[in-house]
């Protein structure tokens, strides 16, 4: 089955300093890798989606790169802010539903 | 809509005893997942079905967990005997899966601790 790994498991930016966090997965035939979001004592909430037929997506200050070629994706924010600050989960679908990677925490110190 | 619902919010219990997690998934969902997170393993996927029908329960730990999904509108996780190393955040999530709407609707999840 898909194994999704995500690093770093820690990451501490300053305000307006870029983020970059990364994913590889092992099952070739995955086709939808989203990115959620969960803030402390929250609920995952879908931030970007990206599927196999595309490169790379963007949405505002979040963009997500995908290499199909490698099995890995990572996810970008750029100009960050203290409320961006939560745990990022990168997941791959396979046959068997989302897989997600351990997640990064994200500080974002003002 | 009200989004996914799960209860009970927090639940503490005693080794041993049986344990029962409840979730009411969006209406017109057609698939309803269950995961377990803990900070050493993340977010695990226990079980996921379609239409009512348990489509994998790979990801089930042990004989001792168990799901059922009576109605499109109902389904429940069970543990027992539960034990401490249960003691996780479960949460139900919704969506249907469609090529241009696969996103997955999280309910508030229920912290589980078995003393």
């Amino acid at each position: 089955g898909e194994n999704v790994e995500q690093h770093p498991s820690t990451l501490s930016v300053q305000e307006g300093d870029s983020a970059v966090i990364k994913c590889t997965y092992s099952d070739s035939a995955s086709n939808y890798f989203p990115w959620y979001k969960q803030e402390l004592g929250k609920r995952p909430q879908l931030i970007i989606d990206i599927r196999s037929n595309v490169g790379e997506k963007k949405d505002q200050r979040i963009a997500v790169t995908l290499n199909k070629t490698a099995k890995h994706f990572s996810l970008h924010i750029t100009e960050t802010q203290p409320e961006d600050s939560a745990v990022y989960f990168c997941a791959a679908r396979d046959g068997k539903g989302l897989i997600f990677g351990k997640g990064t925490k994200l500080s974002v110190k003002p | 809509d009200a989004g996914v619902i799960q209860s009970p919010r927090h639940e503490v219990t005693e080794m041993g005893q049986e344990v029962t997690l409840r979730c009411k998934p969006i209406s017109g969902h057609d698939y309803l997942f269950w995961y377990r997170q803990t900070m050493m393993r993340g977010l695990e996927l226990l079980i996921y079905f379609n239409n009512n029908v348990p489509i994998d329960d790979s990801g089930m730990p042990e004989d001792r967990f168990s799901a059922k999904m009576p109605n499109a509108s109902f389904s429940t996780l069970k543990i027992q005997p539960s034990e401490p190393r249960d003691s996780a955040v479960y949460f139900c999530a919704s969506s249907t899966q469609g090529w241009a709407n696969e996103k997955l609707f999280f309910g508030s999840g229920t912290q589980l601790s078995v003393l």
